[in-house]
């Protein structure tokens, strides 16, 4: 199993849609999690952390569920401007000096 | 404004001509990192600093070479470029959350 699994899409959901991706990964010891979003091979920004269960900021919801060994992300309402490629990160240590990047869910909103 | 830079942000080179990449930030932050990104393959990373004169590698560390003499400058070095060096390449630095430049995009021919 790779460390780091996403479904490189794409994902083409009409505007206002509710559109979810998952990431898998295989460290069952790492505690926290994060979604990158990444323009058009522009640098990767931070979306989301996930600490615990989750995480909630307006219409993007990140889930955790350790029990599986996966992270989601959801995102309500989709407008025009959430078209990107989303990238799951999980650190490899505590420390953070590894880390995993997962290859991206590109996701495109069609008017 | 807080921000990671790298120079140059394109670069077209030969086969084994030496280059630098410099990667600079202005957070104070003491972690830095140099990944590669190509298609299907996601980012990976090369070699990161925990500090001042502390280095190491990361996943794909062969063929580059990195130094940190001030905490602010983390350059990536190249001694000999070949064509699978080929990529885009970012900079990061990194408190609780990683900051990244705004990526070199290198052709080794």
């Amino acid at each position: 199993r790779k460390e780091v699994e996403q479904d490189p899409g794409p994902f083409n959901v009409p505007e206002g849609a509710t559109v979810a991706f998952n990431c898998t990964y295989s460290n069952s010891a790492s505690q926290s999690f994060f979604w990158y979003r990444q323009d058009c091979r522009k640098e990767p920004k931070l979306l989301m952390s996930v600490y615990s269960s989750g995480n909630e900021d307006g219409r993007f919801t990140a889930q955790l569920n350790r029990a599986s060994q996966y992270i989601s992300l959801l995102i309500r309402d989709s407008k025009l401007s959430d078209s990107a490629t989303y990238l799951c990160v999980v650190p490899n240590s505590g420390g953070y000096q590894k880390v995993t990047f997962g290859i991206g869910t590109k996701l495109q909103v069609i008017p | 404004e807080a921000q990671v830079t790298q120079n140059p942000r394109y670069l077209i080179t030969v086969t084994g001509k030496k280059l630098t990449v410099t990667c600079s930030q202005n957070m104070n932050h003491e972690y830095m990192s140099w990944y590669r990104q190509d298609p299907g393959l996601g980012l990976r990373q090369i070699y990161y600093s925990m500090n001042v004169e502390v280095t190491d590698k990361g996943d794909v560390p062969e063929g580059y070479k990195v130094s940190r003499k001030e905490k602010r400058n983390f350059p990536l070095i190249l001694e000999s470029p070949s064509p699978n060096q080929t990529s885009l390449y970012f900079c990061a630095s990194r408190t609780s959350q990683w900051y990244f430049g705004p990526g070199t995009r290198l052709t080794v021919t």
